[in-house]
């Protein structure tokens, strides 16, 4: 089955530590993004990735780190600078990037 | 920044009712587009309509598009208890390379 896979479902941090969110798609999409998502709120785009070792800041970088090393592949590390780390994030990619996103199940994230 | 912002925030209706949402936005786009997000869950695309449409259909879903007063609705008709969901607008500014989401509106279709 084609899809974008994100691990893990549920991520317990404690304060200080980075954590490295998994995402993976096999539907050869070349884009990738990275979104914040807080309660009852809407998304809030961290970063993305248009093609492989390429990646731009989006809205909320600060404290976040990225890599494209591989097609399929677009981790996230969130790092002990992100002040307020605890969320629910979604990994999403696209043939293009304007166009229809697929969306993975999402991470939720919280500090301990 | 958010470039769309849906409106109600929230709506709550009657199965077999009718539920319309809209989203406005501030720059010029190449399209919009509407997703669903049930809750704790992945969002799910739903339809995409280019600048020079006016109107799309699918099956339950309508949507139009006003790009004079930079706005779009969502109709989705003869509403069911399965269509409770988040929905959010997303736009894509003709000078970008992304998308930017609206905060959503919250809908619960009673049985």
């Amino acid at each position: 089955d084609g899809g974008i896979t994100q691990s893990p479902k549920y991520l317990f941090r404690k304060e200080g530590q980075n954590v490295t969110l998994s995402c993976e798609q096999n539907l050869n999409h070349d884009a990738m993004y990275w979104y914040r998502q807080d309660p009852g709120q809407g998304l809030r785009l961290i970063y993305y990735s248009q093609i492989v070792n390429d990646f731009q800041k989006g809205d909320i970088a600060e404290g976040y780190s990225v890599s494209r090393e591989k097609k399929e592949s677009f981790p996230l590390t969130v790092t002990s600078a992100q002040k307020n780390p605890t969320a629910f994030y979604l990994c999403a990619s696209s043939i293009a990037g304007l166009l229809e996103q697929f969306f993975g199940p999402g991470t939720r994230l919280t500090v301990l | 920044s958010q470039q769309g912002e849906e409106d109600p925030q929230a709506l709550s209706i009657q199965e077999g009712e009718n539920a319309t949402m809209n989203c406005s936005y501030k720059t010029s786009i190449n399209n919009l587009q509407w997703y669903r997000q049930n809750s704790g869950r992945g969002l799910v695309h739903l339809i995409l309509i280019r600048s020079n449409e006016r109107e799309k259909h699918s099956g339950r879903l309508r949507v139009t598009l006003d790009t004079s007063k930079k706005s779009s609705s969502l109709l989705i008709t003869a509403s069911r208890a399965a269509d409770t969901a988040s929905y959010f607008c997303a736009t894509d500014e003709t000078s970008g390379s992304r998308l930017t989401f609206g905060e959503g509106t919250q809908l619960t279709v009673n049985p």
